[in-house]
Order: C-alpha cells, then sequence, then structure tokens
C-alpha cells in the first residue's frame, strides 16, 4: 500500500469550530488530493496540489481551504464547520498528472 | 470526461472468475478506463487502467472492446475479500487537475 496516513482517523465537533484534517505521505509524489464522499454523491474533488505551494479548486471547494508547505504534507482546513460538511474525506497521492492515484484510509467528519 | 454505466449489483460465486462490465458508449480517442474498488468503508484501491489494448496485472485483467465503447475487469479467482464496490470510469489525462469522477458503481458480493 502507497504510504499514505490521514489524521484524525475520527473527528466530532460543533457547528462554527475551525477544523484541520491532515494528509501525510513518504511516497515523495508531486500531486495530492482532497475529496469527499457522500452517500448518493459518489467522490467529488475538494481542492488538490501539484507541488509545495501550487494549489487549485476541485468541484466543491466552498467553505475549505488548503496548504501544503512541504512536499509530503496537505492540510485541509474547514474555516468555520458546517452540519453539511459531515463527510468522509478521502486524500489521494499520484506520481504526476498521467498516473493513477491512490487513496488514504479516509477521515470520518461529524458536525453537530 | 465520458460517463460510464455499470449494473448496480452482481453475484460471484468464491473461486469462480468475476467478470465486471462497463458500458462507455461516448468514449473519446484519448480518454483511458480505470478501475478502482472500495472495500466497505476503505479508500479506493486502484486496479487497472488502459486506453485500447487488453492489460493484465498482478490483480485483474481489462479486456476493451475494438471499439472501445466497453469494457470488462476480470477478476480471475474471486475470493470473499474481493467483496467491494468496483468503479469504472473514463478519464483524460489533461496537464492539471486530474480527478477521477466516482459514480456509484458495481456492487460484488463474493459468495462462499
Amino acid at each position: 500500500d502507497a504510504g499514505i496516513t490521514q489524521s484524525p482517523r475520527h473527528k466530532v465537533t460543533e457547528t462554527g469550530t475551525p477544523v484541520t484534517l491532515r494528509c501525510h505521505q513518504t511516497e515523495n509524489h508531486r500531486y495530492m488530493y482532497w475529496y469527499r464522499q457522500d452517500p448518493g454523491h459518489g467522490l467529488r474533488l475538494i481542492h488538490y496540489s501539484y507541488g509545495v505551494k501550487d494549489t487549485d479548486k476541485g468541484e466543491v471547494s466552498d467553505g475549505y481551504s488548503v496548504s501544503r508547505s512541504k512536499t509530503e504534507d496537505f492540510l485541509l482546513t474547514l474555516e468555520s464547520a458546517t452540519s453539511s460538511q459531515t463527510s468522509v474525506y478521502f486524500c489521494a497521492i499520484s506520481e504526476g498528472d498521467k498516473y493513477e492515484q491512490y487513496f488514504g484510509p479516509g477521515t470520518r467528519l461529524t458536525v453537530t | 470526461d465520458a460517463k460510464t454505466t455499470q449494473p448496480t449489483s452482481m453475484d460471484c460465486a468464491e473461486g469462480r472468475a468475476a467478470n465486471l462490465p462497463c458500458n462507455h458508449s461516448t468514449i473519446s480517442g484519448n480518454e483511458y478506463v480505470y478501475w478502482y474498488r472500495q472495500i466497505h468503508s476503505q479508500g479506493p484501491q486502484y486496479i487497472i487502467h488502459g486506453l485500447k489494448n487488453n492489460e493484465t496485472n498482478e490483480m485483474a485483467s481489462l479486456i476493451i472492446t475494438e471499439d472501445r465503447k466497453s469494457s470488462t475487469l476480470i477478476l480471475p479467482h474471486a475470493t470473499l475479500r474481493d467483496t467491494a464496490v468496483y468503479y469504472c470510469i473514463v478519464r483524460v489525462d489533461r496537464n492539471y487537475g486530474q480527478n477521477f469522477v466516482f459514480g456509484p458503481g458495481t456492487r460484488l458480493s463474493v459468495l462462499p
């Protein structure tokens, strides 16, 4: 399995609080991605990164921000969590834009 | 990216070959066919991908029809651990912003 870890694995938080999810890789892959998975929607891309400090928005980026200060870490921040952001969040990595993506184990976030 | 159509669910006897079909009749010449699977609530797992030639790796075989309008993923000797949701995805290799659009997939149940 690709060396991808996500932390925390489970989190319960209250509406309005900031939340940061961390994705860490040991593969030195250039590309990193954040997805969310909800019933009936499959996986949807939130943000992605194509290098250190290089990020761009995906299809469901509202309410989320990301940062990548090191190759190995990609952070997803919910500035002010809402109940609609209750979801399972997956991080993925790929060696390049033409390569397959490998997914982390996921973080289950519940916003009450 | 072209859309795909997969059966909602399939059963397969343990030890037998599992053949999972995918229709992608609107696929264009530069779109690849990818297969992923998701076991329970784990992150999606890459299986195989191809453009027009049949492909085989240690996990599975991918058979793409000559007109590329459909494909079949073959698990040669299904085990109980192959029970999962299988996703067929077609995707153009662009420079940036690669993301995989996961539809509902096929829920494969391997039966003892």
